[in-house]
């Protein structure tokens, strides 16, 4: 099966620095990711698309100065989040979907999560 | 456009059956739903694109209503190992080359006691 993978798998920082957050299709090529966020006991929030060599697109709200992403493989997204402050200590999803065709049902597949705590 | 899941929580003895509902005020292209335990990251369970579609595996199954305005989750007889968050996702319009994300729905919490 389709597996995605995140790295690392929790994160803990102090105030002010930025984290990297890693995300991988391991088996297959994904022309866009899709990064969430979900707070404690809530849903997943979707902060943005991801695409492969453009430019993300942001949610409403969500500052794409102070959460960087890159694409810049088949395989590979980044989430840095820049200037880390307690209150984006959350719990961060990446998922991606295959090449138009390459799954029978065109699902998304979610990587394990990466749990952020900013000191 | 978040669509609304019902009911908010639901608790169960082991055995029991379970319905959870997704709507939306406007037709959707697809649902797909997700089962997430505390900590960890959603597991897929299933995709349903076509209006009337029901489809199942094991003892879960899901159905999407003609009008493609409703999805129902289906638990039957459910184990303990069902607990969790369960979740809707859903397309709008038709994914153009994959890159149209799920809006989820706040979540369904199940929980089953022995």
């Amino acid at each position: 099966g389709a597996v995605v993978s995140q790295h690392p798998s929790w994160v803990i920082c102090k105030s002010g620095t930025s984290v990297k957050i890693e995300c991988r299709s391991l088996d297959f090529q994904a022309t866009t990711m899709f990064w969430y966020r979900q707070f404690p006991k809530q849903s997943l929030m979707l902060m943005a698309t991801s695409n492969e060599g453009s430019k993300a697109t942001y949610e409403q709200g969500v500052e794409k100065d102070k959460f960087l992403i890159n694409h810049a493989s088949l395989t590979l997204s980044t989430l840095t989040v820049t200037s880390a402050h307690p209150e984006d200590s959350s719990f961060y999803i990446c998922s991606a979907r295959g090449l138009a065709g390459a799954f029978l049902d065109n699902e998304q597949f979610f990587g394990p999560g990466t749990r952020l705590t900013v000191l | 456009q978040q669509p609304v899941q019902s009911p908010q929580a639901v608790i169960l003895r082991e055995g029991e059956d379970a319905v959870i509902n997704c709507s939306s005020s406007k037709a959707l292209y697809s649902v797909h739903w997700y089962r997430q335990k505390h900590g960890e990251a959603p597991v897929f369970l299933m995709i349903l694109l076509k209006g009337g579609e029901q489809k199942g595996h094991e003892k879960i199954s899901a159905s999407f209503n003609e009008k493609k305005q409703q999805s129902s989750l289906y638990l039957t007889a459910s184990q303990l190992s069902y607990s969790g968050t369960y979740f809707c996702g859903t397309e709008s319009w038709a994914p153009n080359s994959g890159n149209t994300p799920l809006v989820f729905g706040k979540g369904t919490r199940l929980s089953v006691i022995a």
